[in-house]
C-alpha cells in the first residue's frame, strides 16, 4: 500500500496570503489529522476528520480550516498568514480512530511564510 | 498545548551503546506511543504501549509505561548510526479535545 502523501511538499507564501495543503491518506484509512510542528511549540494537533466531519479540533484561531471529501482525501486551509504560521505541516492517518490506532505521518508540507 | 516533557532533550552516545530516553504526562492517558523523526520529515511510529501494559518490546526496543509516576522510557539496545534522529512520545488522553499529543523531543546523536 502507498503511504500517506502530501502535496506540495514545500511552499513560499506571503504575508496576508491564504494557503491550501492537501494529503492523502492510506488507502482505506477514514480518520485524518492535521499537525503543526515548529521549533518552539513542537507538535501540535490542528484537527481530526472523519467521514467528511471535523470530529475533533485543537487550539488554533478559525484561519485555520480543513475539509475532508468523500474519498478521505483531506485538505487544510490557512488564511490571512502570519509569519508565525512557518512550520512544518504533518498529516496522519488511521484506520478509524486517531485515539488508540497508529498514526501514520506523511512527509509534511514546509511552509514559509515572509 | 504540550502534555509530555522528555528528557534528556539531547543525547549522543557512541554506536553499540543503549541509548535510554524518558517521557513525562501531566493527565491520564488511554495509551502512549513512540515516534521517531529523521531530520524534520515525517514522523515514524516505533511503539504503543496501552495504560493497562506495563513493558513492551520491539526488536531493539523496549518501551515502560508506569502510570503511577505519570512516566514512559524507551530504552534502544546496540544503538547504529541509524538509530540518529528525534524521538518523540505522544499520549492520548483520556479526556478533553486533545488527541496525540507530544511531547518536546529527544535529539538522539548515534557517533560511529
Amino acid at each position: 500500500k502507498a503511504g500517506v502523501t502530501q502535496t506540495p511538499r514545500y511552499l513560499i507564501k506571503t504575508r496576508g496570503q491564504q494557503v491550501t495543503l492537501s494529503c492523502s491518506p492510506i488507502s482505506g484509512h477514514r480518520s485524518v489529522s492535521w499537525y503543526q510542528q515548529t521549533p518552539g511549540q513542537g507538535l501540535q494537533f490542528l484537527f481530526e476528520y472523519f467521514s467528511e466531519t471535523q470530529r475533533n479540533k485543537g487550539n488554533f484561531p478559525g484561519r485555520f480550516s480543513g475539509r475532508q471529501f468523500s474519498n478521505s482525501r483531506s485538505e487544510m486551509n490557512v488564511s490571512t498568514l502570519e509569519l508565525g504560521d512557518s512550520a512544518l505541516y504533518l498529516c496522519a492517518s488511521s484506520l478509524v480512530s486517531n485515539r488508540g490506532e497508529t498514526q501514520y505521518f506523511g512527509p509534511g508540507t514546509r511552509l514559509l511564510v515572509l | 498545548s504540550q502534555q509530555g516533557e522528555e528528557d534528556p532533550q539531547a543525547l549522543s552516545i557512541q554506536e553499540g551503546e543503549n541509548a535510554t530516553m524518558n517521557c513525562s504526562y501531566k493527565t491520564s492517558i488511554n495509551n502512549l506511543q513512540w515516534y521517531r523523526q529523521n531530520s524534520g520529515r515525517g514522523l515514524v511510529h516505533l511503539i504503543l504501549i496501552r495504560s493497562n501494559e506495563r513493558e513492551k518490546h520491539s526488536g531493539r526496543l523496549r518501551v515502560t509505561l508506569d502510570t503511577s509516576k505519570k512516566s514512559s522510557s524507551l530504552l534502544i539496545t546496540a544503538s547504529r548510526a541509524a538509530d540518529t534522529a528525534s524521538y518523540f512520545c505522544a499520549t492520548v488522553p483520556i479526556q478533553g479535545a486533545q488527541k496525540l499529543v507530544f511531547g518536546q523531543g529527544t535529539r538522539l546523536t548515534i557517533n560511529p
